[in-house]
């Protein structure tokens, strides 16, 4: 069945930077788009950004774009985002997630999250 | 403020049939499908509907979904106790060029 493990959360200072990674297994990862979505404290979920299956189509949400970079690696079936100037609203539990199609058709599967913390 | 709104609960008794609704726009909604996700604190995000009224194999009858001009509506008939969760809709936007979410409605089981 189809995994994803998410990596690489913790605490970081604001300005600093973190890369997250998502392993994923159990389906064909370089034929299928894959996302981040994140959940701040208390609040809903936040789609982050979405690759298409072989990286040539990006997209991010206004409030990242210039400081985080979704990109993939098909000879590790590994999603990564990496996350630069972070500030303490990046704080939130940030989700990997299976696209039902190359692109961005939308999210079919997800990962159990893994937390990341800006503060001084 | 997202992009989508929802009611930030609903509730009913088990039996009961519940619907929650999802109002967007044209860049959206209006012009692109709509999926819903129920979420369980602590847990991974599950796919409920996909292209406005499509269920997953595994996902129970009981969940419906429907689309009209730019709003969406999910529905759950015979209410049990463990569909206490949140509940997402989202759909692309062509004007921001990603996905939007609602805001989520947490769904109480009295």
């Amino acid at each position: 069945q189809v995994q994803l493990v998410e990596s690489g959360g913790g605490v970081v200072q604001p300005g600093r930077s973190l890369r997250l990674s998502c392993a994923a297994s159990g389906f064909t990862f370089s034929s299928y788009g894959m996302h981040w979505v994140r959940q701040a404290p208390g609040k809903g979920l936040e789609w982050v950004a979405v690759t298409s299956y072989d990286g040539s189509d990006k997209y991010y949400v206004d409030s990242v774009k210039g400081r985080f970079t979704i990109s993939r690696d098909s000879s590790k079936n590994t999603l990564y985002l990496q996350m630069n100037s972070l500030r303490p609203d990046d704080t939130a539990v940030y989700y990997c997630a299976k696209d039902g199609s190359p692109y961005h058709s939308g999210i079919d599967v997800w990962g159990q999250g893994t937390t990341v913390t800006v503060s001084s | 403020q997202s992009v989508l709104t929802q009611p930030p609960s609903a509730s009913g008794t088990p039996g009961q049939r519940v619907t929650i609704s999802c109002s967007g726009g044209s860049s959206n909604i209006g012009s692109n499908a709509v999926r819903w996700y129920q979420h369980l604190p602590g847990t991974a995000p599950k796919l409920l509907i996909y292209t406005n009224t499509q269920r997953p194999s595994g996902v129970p009858d009981r969940f419906s979904g429907s689309k009209s001009g730019t709003s969406a509506s999910l529905a759950i008939s015979g209410l049990q106790s463990e569909d206490e969760a949140d509940y997402y809709c989202a759909a692309w936007d062509d004007s921001l060029n990603g996905w939007v979410f609602g805001g989520g409605t947490k769904l109480t089981v009295l």
